[in-house]
Formats: structure tokens, C-alpha cells, sequence
């Protein structure tokens, strides 16, 4: 049973570029939340998604991000014409739901030049 | 917002000795997790203690939770080089949908 699969690993983008991260849940799992994490911080909840629906996307930035779980394929998280300071690591989790554990992947670690 | 905040924020111990971390909340929970990441990875969940308990055991790892005085803490026993690492707390709010609130961590170096 593969963990929760993210890539890329590590992803460049120009100031202005579009960046399309991926995550793949751990099989089974049908709840995945995207999470952002600065250096030397904890991570921040960005957004809570089930297959085809946006259950919480209380912590997403109301411009440029957005996120889809699709009935087939993986989840993405999308940011359009990106800055620096979108420079971080995101985080993927997936879980089986409310009160269950949730399990990460390794990460995206985007960089914004 | 933050939820959870850990105590210390680093904490520098000899191999073999323990390990004690804390982590206070402000809100009401219906579960505590606790996670490690290794520099530059990912997390790698440790345990989960769901409200209604008080204790968790794990390997070396011992949670306690304190529902009334909104504290958690991760005691890792015969620490080891390998367990240098910065480790979080997350809670899943009481009226939340599942989604968890991470402190800023503690980071942890066990020396040999």
C-alpha cells in the first residue's frame, strides 16, 4: 500500500508562471487536505477536499490558489502567476476522514525565482 | 490560526536520556496528533490520542492528554541520535471537518 504520493518533488517557477503540484491519497483514503509550510514554521492549513468537492477552503488565499479532486486522477493544487512569497513547501494528507489519522506525503518544495 | 503551541521550542539532549515536549491548545478537541519531520521531508505520523483518553503508548513514545488544562505531551524514552528531529502537534477541532491546526514545533537534537 503506497503512502501518499506528491510530485514534483521540487518545482522552479518564474515569477508569473503557473504551478500545478499533484498528490495522489494513500489507497482507500478519500479525504486530502493541502497544507503550506514557511521555514522553520508549522504547517497551515490551506484546504479540505473529497472526491469532486471543496469541503473547507477556509486557509487558501482568495486569489490565485485554487484545488480540485477530480472522481479520477489525483488532487491538484494550482497557483496562477506566482510570487515570491509563494515560495514554500506544500503538503499533501490524505485520510479515511473526521477522527481518523492523516498521513503526508514528502512535499513539493516550490521556488519562485 | 495557531492552535497548538509546543514547549520547548528546541531541546538538546545526550543519547539515552528523555525526551519531554509539550503542547497547549486553545479550543475544544476531538483528537491530538503527534508528527515528526526529518529536515526536508515530509511528516511521519507518531500517534493519535482522541479526547476521551488520557494516555497512549507507542514504542518509546508516551502521550498523556489534559482535556482541562488543554495540554498534551510526547515523552520519548532512550532517546537516540536518530530521533533528532523537529516534532508538532496538531489538533482536529471539535467543530472542525477533519482538517488539523499544527503548532510551530519543537526541534529536537539528540546527541551521541
Amino acid at each position: 500500500n503506497a503512502g501518499v504520493m506528491q510530485n514534483p518533488r521540487h518545482l522552479v517557477r518564474r515569477r508569473g508562471q503557473e504551478a500545478r503540484l499533484r498528490c495522489s491519497p494513500m489507497k482507500g483514503h478519500s479525504h486530502v487536505y493541502w497544507y503550506r509550510q514557511l521555514p522553520e514554521e508549522g504547517l497551515k492549513f490551506m484546504v479540505y477536499l473529497q472526491k469532486e468537492n471543496i469541503i473547507d477552503e477556509s486557509g487558501m488565499p482568495k486569489e490565485r490558489f485554487s484545488a480540485e479532486f477530480p472522481k479520477e486522477g489525483p488532487s491538484i493544487l494550482r497557483i496562477q502567476q506566482v510570487v515570491r512569497g509563494d515560495s514554500a513547501a506544500y503538503f499533501c494528507a490524505s485520510s479515511t476522514g473526521k477522527g481518523t489519522e492523516a498521513f503526508f506525503g514528502q512535499g513539493t518544495r516550490l521556488t519562485v525565482v | 490560526s495557531q492552535q497548538g503551541e509546543e514547549d520547548p521550542q528546541a531541546l538538546s539532549i545526550q543519547e539515552g536520556e528523555n525526551a519531554t515536549m509539550n503542547c497547549s491548545y486553545k479550543t475544544s478537541i476531538n483528537n491530538l496528533q503527534w508528527y515528526r519531520q526529518n529536515s526536508g521531508r515530509g511528516l511521519v505520523h507518531l500517534i493519535l490520542i482522541r479526547s476521551n483518553e488520557r494516555e497512549k503508548h507507542s514504542g518509546r513514545l508516551r502521550v498523556t492528554l489534559d482535556t482541562s488544562k488543554k495540554s498534551s505531551s510526547l515523552l520519548i524514552t532512550a532517546s537516540r541520535a536518530a530521533d533528532t528531529a523537529s516534532y508538532f502537534c496538531a489538533t482536529e477541532g471539535g467543530g472542525s471537518q477533519g482538517n488539523l491546526i499544527f503548532g510551530k514545533g519543537t526541534k529536537l537534537s539528540v546527541k551521541p
